[in-house]
C-alpha cells in the first residue's frame, strides 16, 4: 500500500497567488481529512469528507480556503489569494470509516507551504 | 482555552528511562483517546487508541485515561533513541461521523539520547 500521497512536498509562493494542494487517499478509505500544522497552533482540522461529501468545514479559516473531493481517489485544497499567515504544513489523512470508532487516520507526509 | 492541552516540552531523557507524557482535556463529550507519534518531516502515525478509563498496554507503551479528572497519559518504558519524535494526544466524540473528527494536543517533543 502506497499510503496517502500528497503533492507537492514543498510550495513557495508569493502573497496573492493561488495555491493548490493535492491528495490521493489510500484506496478503499471512505473518509478524507485536511489538517494544518503550525508551531503556534499545532494540528488543526480544516475540513473532512465522508464518501466524497464534505461533513464538517468549520475549521476552514476563511473564504479564501476551499476544498473539493471530486472522486474517491483525489482531493484538493485551494487557497486563493494566499497570505503569509497561511504558511504551515498541510496534511491530508484518510481512514476507512469516520463512522467507526477507532478507525485510525493515516496521514500523508504533508505539503510545506511558504507564502512570502 | 484549548480543548486539549499538552506541554510541548521539549523533553530530553537518557536511553532506558521511563517517559511520561500527559494531556488534559476540558470537554466531557470526548470519549475516545489516541496517541500519535510524528517523526521529523513526516505525518503523524497512530500509536495507541483507547476508549475507557484505565490502562492499555502495547509492548513498551502504556496509555492511561482518567475520565474523572480528564487526564490522558502515555508511558514509554525502556526508552530508545528511535523513540525520539513528537507525541500528540488526540480525542474525539462518539457517534455518527464524530469518530473521525480528532482534536489534537500541541504535541510534546521527545529526545532520547544514547
Amino acid at each position: 500500500d502506497a499510503g496517502v500521497i500528497q503533492s507537492p512536498r514543498h510550495e513557495v509562493t508569493e502573497m496573492g497567488q493561488e495555491v493548490t494542494l493535492r491528495c490521493k487517499p489510500i484506496s478503499g478509505h471512505n473518509s478524507l481529512f485536511w489538517y494544518r500544522q503550525t508551531m503556534m497552533r499545532g494540528l488543526e482540522l480544516l475540513i473532512y469528507f465522508n464518501n466524497n461529501v464534505p461533513i464538517d468545514d468549520s475549521g476552514m479559516p476563511e473564504d479564501r480556503f476551499s476544498a473539493k473531493m471530486p472522486n474517491a481517489s483525489f482531493s484538493t485544497l485551494k487557497i486563493q489569494p494566499s497570505e503569509p499567515r497561511d504558511s504551515a504544513v498541510y496534511f491530508c489523512a484518510s481512514s476507512r470509516a469516520v463512522t467507526v470508532a477507532g478507525s485510525p487516520l493515516h496521514f500523508g507526509n504533508g505539503t510545506r507551504l511558504t507564502v512570502t | 482555552q484549548k480543548e486539549v492541552e499538552q506541554d510541548p516540552g521539549p523533553l530530553s531523557v537518557p536511553e532506558g528511562a521511563i517517559v511520561s507524557l500527559n494531556c488534559t482535556y476540558s470537554n466531557s463529550a470526548f470519549q475516545y483517546f489516541m496517541w500519535y507519534r510524528q517523526y521529523s518531516r513526516k505525518g503523524p502515525e497512530l500509536l495507541m487508541y483507547t476508549y475507557s478509563s484505565g490502562n492499555k498496554e502495547d509492548g513498551r507503551f502504556t496509555a492511561q485515561v482518567d475520565k474523572s479528572s480528564k487526564y490522558i497519559s502515555l508511558f514509554i518504558r525502556d526508552s530508545q533513541p528511535s523513540d525520539s519524535a513528537t507525541y500528540l494526544c488526540a480525542t474525539s466524540r462518539a457517534g455518527g461521523t464524530s469518530y473521525g473528527k480528532l482534536t489534537f494536543g500541541q504535541g510534546t517533543i521527545l529526545t532520547v539520547h544514547p
